[in-house]
């Protein structure tokens, strides 16, 4: 069975940092294209971060694009998301979810993990 | 505001058919890229109800089924069950953003 377990989230200041982890089990970890995206609170979804295999290709939303930075370690079935100088208007569940070489769509996704930043 | 527009909600008595519209641009559906579709219920994780169009994964119900036209996609639900009220929404990819693109999402309600 596909697992994808986030954690790391919690409640942090403007200006702070967080980052986020997502365990992968169930399948094949090193050859998927994995993802991060996020939902504000009562609100739609937003992608934010992709990497490839290999980490050799990475991509960011312009909302995060200087301030997130997304990384994998194939050795221990994970994603990260290094979240630094966090706003508001980043308070959202971020889920980690899993895509397939060659497809555009997110066939698998973590249960997600809040990420509140207030002062 | 999203980059693919979905009504925000729509409502259905059980048994009719319901339709949910998503519209884009020559960017991304128009581009020729595929459009999925995932359904989202109160506190959980949005779950993958259709890929590329028309195609339904493993263990989704065959009373959901999706079309694209242009620079347009529907999901349409037939036979509308109570189990069926949940949060939908579209996605695709856009060659200009460089990035995947969401619908702000439709809450769907069983009357």
């Amino acid at each position: 069975e596909v697992q994808l377990l986030e954690s790391g989230g919690g409640l942090v200041q403007p200006g702070e940092s967080l980052r986020l982890s997502c365990a992968a089990s169930g399948f094949t970890f090193s050859p998927s294209e994995m993802n991060w995206v996020r939902q504000g609170l009562g609100k739609g979804l937003e992608w934010i971060s992709f990497i490839s295999p290999g980490a050799n290709t990475v991509y960011y939303a312009d909302s995060v694009r200087g301030r997130f930075t997304i990384s994998r370690d194939d050795a221990k079935n994970s994603v990260y998301l290094q979240m630094n100088s966090l706003r508001a208007e980043d308070t959202a569940i971020y889920y980690c979810a899993r895509k397939i070489v060659g497809t555009t769509h997110f066939d698998y996704w973590g249960q997600g993990i809040l990420v509140t930043v207030s002062s | 505001h999203s980059v693919l527009t979905q009504p925000p909600s729509l409502s259905g008595a059980p048994g009719q058919r319901v339709t949910i519209s998503c519209t884009g641009s020559s960017s991304n559906i128009g581009a020729g890229w595929g459009v999925h579709w995932y359904q989202q219920f109160p506190g959980t994780a949005p779950k993958l109800l259709i890929y590329d169009n028309n195609n339904r994964p493993s263990g989704a119900p065959d009373r959901f089924s999706g079309s694209k036209s242009g620079t347009s996609a529907s999901l349409a639900i037939t036979g509308l069950q109570a189990e069926d009220e949940a949060d939908y929404y579209c996605q695709s990819y856009d060659n200009s953003l460089s990035a995947w693109v969401f619908g702000g999402g439709t809450t769907v309600t069983v009357l």
